[in-house]
């Protein structure tokens, strides 16, 4: 069974603060890593994604750093605002599911972002 | 402008009772997905559909079936509910084809068995 690993399951941050989130997965035919974010009550929305052949992806405030002999990605986002407070999930695409676009997704992290 | 529309948002059924959860998405996408999200579990993927007129299973298939009606609409049924399916459920599509490799999810369905 592919699976992706995300930690930590919570997390809290000063606002101005820089917020962490890991996630590992365990064979290397995943060809896809979007990051999503969900609000309470809704359904998650793409945040940010990368392929593996990029090494960081930066947009606004959110950056991805995929390390791919490591076979870890995490989402870093900088300058932490109280409205960046949600449910941040990770995902992958299993190579060859191009027909598909199947996505495995991480446990989800809370993260909550203090005043 | 509406995306995926999932309804109903909420619902309260009886164990053994049956339901069909209903997902509409406007966007041509060709691939549609069904997931349950629990706490600490993430997102798992019951069952999809690459395109209109194929149907597969996902991690957590048991005790679910589904149609894909047409390119539109992809239904997910529970036809003896158990407590322990409990959950919310998110219907999404995407579409690698148009280069919509991410998913756009629908608002979720709030599921109680008791």
């Amino acid at each position: 069974q592919q699976q992706v690993k995300q930690s930590p399951q919570s997390l809290i941050v000063q606002k101005g603060g820089i917020s962490i989130i890991n996630c590992a997965y365990e064979n290397t035919a995943f060809d896809y890593f979007p990051w999503y974010q969900q609000f309470p009550g809704k359904g998650p929305a793409l945040l940010i994604a990368i392929r593996p052949d990029v090494s960081e992806k930066k947009e606004g405030r959110f950056t991805i750093s995929f390390n791919k002999s490591a076979k870890q990605f995490s989402l870093h986002i900088m300058d932490s605002q109280p409205g960046d407070s949600a449910t941040y999930f990770c995902a992958a695409s299993p190579h060859g599911s191009s027909n598909t676009g199947k996505l495995i997704f991480g446990q989800g992290t809370t993260l909550q972002v203090k005043p | 402008n509406a995306g995926v529309t999932q309804t109903p948002k909420f619902q309260v059924l009886k164990t053994g009772q049956s339901m069909t959860l209903q997902c509409a998405q406007d966007m041509n996408h060709n691939s549609m997905y069904w997931y349950r999200q629990d706490p600490g579990m993430g997102l798992r993927l019951i069952y999809y559909s690459a395109s209109e007129g194929t149907t597969d299973k996902g991690e957590v298939p048991n005790g679910y079936n589904v149609s894909r009606l047409n390119k539109r609409e992809f239904s997910l049924r529970l036809e003896s509910a158990a407590p322990s399916q409990t959950s919310v459920y998110f219907c999404a599509s995407s579409d690698r084809r148009q280069g919509n490799y991410g998913y756009t999810f629908g608002s979720g369905t709030r599921l109680t068995v008791v």
